[in-house]
């Protein structure tokens, strides 16, 4: 199995561009998280799905964030409008049933 | 107070050296994850665990459920060990702690 991908690995936009970030979970995994890493705030759980389905979105910083995920093998992270403080790795993970938790590679977002 | 607490957040080894890096949580879990996050960015999972202990290669976790503590030892230590270490839970969600920047030298 090829692990999770993520797509771009790297992402520099101007600020009020609209960003859209994408993952593939890898096949099988019912669960599908989106992290965001900075210097200041560590890995923090932005979103997770279980079976395609948004449970705890509570850590979306606010409407500016969205996430879907259509169906079990893609979601996306959209930020519109992009702000500076949006920069940041964002790292997509999927696991089986609270099983091990399998990380992407991330996605550098820089947002001039 | 922190939900998971991490020690210490950094420690500098001499190659061949025996390191510990602990983890505290005070949330009930069903699993506690360590994962290893090297200089480029990527994020590996160490480890799973919910009871006893784990092993693989000269890496080991241990995990106390009563003492809501879990370590990850190295053995023989080796400068590509070199990382970021995380302790992360599992309840309702993952939580994370800060991190150990862990440097061994040649």
């Amino acid at each position: 199995d090829a692990g999770v991908i993520q797509s771009p690995r790297h992402e520099v936009t101007e600020m009020g561009q609209e960003v859209t970030l994408r993952c593939k979970p890898i096949s099988g995994h019912n669960s599908l998280f989106w992290y965001r890493q900075t210097m200041m705030r560590g890995l923090e759980l932005l979103i997770y799905f279980n079976n395609n389905v948004p449970i705890d979105d509570s850590g979306m910083p606010e409407d500016r964030f969205s996430a879907k995920m259509p169906n079990a093998s893609f979601s996306t992270l959209k930020i519109q409008p992009s702000e500076p403080r949006d920069s940041a790795v964002y790292f997509c993970a999927s696991s089986l049933g609270g099983a091990a938790v399998f990380f992407g590679s991330g996605t550098q977002l820089s947002v001039l | 107070k922190n939900e998971v607490e991490q020690s210490p957040q950094n420690l500098t080894a001499q190659e061949g050296e025996f390191i510990t890096i602990n983890c505290s949580y005070s949330v009930g879990i069903s699993a506690l994850h360590w994962l290893q996050q090297h200089p480029g960015g990527g994020i590996v999972s160490l480890f799973m665990l919910s009871s006893g202990k784990k092993k693989h290669g000269r890496l080991i976790a241990t995990i106390n459920i009563q003492e809501k503590h879990s370590s990850l030892h190295i053995t023989a230590s080796h400068p590509r060990d070199s990382a970021v270490y995380i302790c992360a839970v599992s309840g309702s969600r993952l939580t994370f702690g800060e991190g150990t920047q862990l440097t061994v030298n040649p």
